[in-house]
């Protein structure tokens, strides 16, 4: 059974380095073609891809959003970390990890329950 | 970057009727195109892939089409549980990007 769970901070200030960990289960990111991104969704709004990591370490970002983020994974850990830097209130959003794999490369099969990340001071 | 647009912005229609939402890419995607349903305070599933083809365990109402710029998700006849938010989504290129969404709402 394939499970992914984000964890990390409810509540960040303007300026803060935010950092997810995404946990996930019934797959190893060390299969060939498997794969994890970071999805963010504003209240209300739409879905918005920031970044990926693949089986071979190869990581994809945002363009938009590139200079602040930085995905890693711990194989052993079955874990993703994201960090994004210089958080505003209009990061303010739930955040998804997600996994891409086989037939499904690069569409998203499983999705953890996202974590919602408040900017605040 | 490939931008999405979808059409209409909210759907208002009554169980048992057919919904049709369109997708439209500003650049060919090919039929690298995926459809998802979420529900308030859930994570989106995944319906369709590229373009066409259902994902695992989803009924054969709905369906898919198109390829290029121009594409179509179709529910035949709607069910109460239909009644959500559908995104499509594009994996071209490794920028994977999402449309504004259609709510398809009860009439």
């Amino acid at each position: 059974q394939v499970t992914l769970k984000e964890s990390g901070p409810a509540l960040v200030k303007p300026t803060q380095t935010l950092t997810l960990t995404c946990t996930f289960s019934g797959f190893s990111l060390s299969t060939s073609a498997m794969r994890v991104s970071w999805i963010r969704q504003p209240p209300g709004k739409a879905l918005e891809w920031l970044a990926r990591i693949d089986w071979d370490d190869d990581k994809f970002y945002s363009t938009s959003l590139k200079t602040r983020l930085t995905i890693s994974k711990d194989t052993s850990k079955n874990q993703v970390v994201l960090t994004m830097t210089n958080m505003d209130p209009v990061d303010t959003a739930t955040y998804y990890c997600a996994r891409s794999y086989g037939d499904y490369g690069g569409y998203f099969d499983y999705w953890g329950q996202g974590t919602l990340v408040t900017v605040s001071s | 970057e490939i931008v999405l647009t979808q059409s209409p912005a909210t759907l208002s229609l009554s169980p048992g009727e057919r919904a049709t939402l369109s997708c439209r890419a500003s650049q060919s995607v090919s039929s690298y195109l995926a459809w998802y349903q979420q529900k308030p305070g859930q994570a989106p599933r995944l319906l369709i892939y590229d373009a066409s083809n259902r994902a695992t365990g989803i009924p054969a109402r709905f369906s898919g089409s198109g390829s290029g710029t121009d594409f179509t998700l179709t529910i035949s006849s709607l069910e109460p549980e239909d009644f959500a938010v559908y995104y499509c989504q594009q994996r071209r290129n490794w920028m994977y990007t999402f449309g504004q969404g259609t709510k398809l709402e009860i009439k």
